[in-house]
């Protein structure tokens, strides 16, 4: 079964305006960890924000926010003021395993088109 | 500045050979990661190792091995064993159990 469920294979918005990335996982684990990156054609993986499980304030950095509903298990990704330069493949992610034998596992990403 | 240098950027290999990928990083991580992406996909872990001189097999580690003698690297060898090895390869590396993977720029292999 997939652990990280990410259901849309494409997404588009305008240029300055708001846009979510869904992203739903699946665990039974307590402690676990929720990742957003973005991979830009070049290829390199770039880390855009962090979620711990046990965090009881939504994750936030700069343009980014994380929506984490824990009871509902997902964990999407909001850019706000959409820049040309978003246009990527995005990536949600969760860190699994317990202590320092963890991997992350990868969900089959989203490709964010922003129009002018 | 500390990273992880994946090289080289572009490998092409004929069908039957051994191929080798070098990863590696100078930022002190403890531990270190190979994943393989296909076209239009997601990341998927082949072999991943916590500390020197000992590893784990990922979700599909067949057709490949690796090495981890030195804290810094972590060279794949990419096997004749392995049935459709042409894809994206990222190395990545991390410090301790909560902290974000830092990855390198990748690896394009592609075998004729």
């Amino acid at each position: 079964a997939q652990k990280i469920t990410q259901t849309q294979p494409g997404m588009f918005v305008q240029e300055k305006e708001a846009v979510t990335l869904d992203c739903t996982y699946d665990t039974s684990d307590q402690s676990y960890g929720l990742f957003w990156y973005k991979q830009p054609s070049s290829g390199e993986m770039i880390f855009l924000i962090y979620q711990g499980s046990y965090d009881e304030q939504n994750a936030t950095e700069g343009r980014y926010s994380l929506n984490f509903q824990k009871a509902r298990k997902s964990a999407n990704l909001v850019i706000s003021a959409s820049q040309l330069g978003d246009s990527a493949m995005y990536f949600c992610a969760m860190r699994e395993g317990a202590g320092g034998y963890n991997k992350l596992i990868f969900g089959a990403g989203t490709r964010l088109a922003v129009h002018p | 500045d500390g990273g992880i240098t994946q090289s080289p950027k572009y490998l092409f290999r004929k069908e039957g050979q051994n191929v080798t990928l070098s990863c590696e990083q100078n930022l002190n991580h403890d531990a270190m990661y190979w994943y393989r992406q296909d076209p239009g996909q997601g990341l998927r872990l082949i072999y991943y190792s916590q500390i020197v001189n000992d590893f784990q097999k990922g979700d599909i580690a067949e057709g490949y091995s690796v090495s981890r003698e030195k804290k810094e690297s972590f060279p794949l060898t990419v096997t004749s064993a392995q049935k459709n090895p042409t894809a994206f390869y990222l190395c990545a590396s991390r410090k301790t159990a909560k902290e974000s993977y830092t990855f390198g720029s990748g690896t394009r292999l592609t075998v004729v």
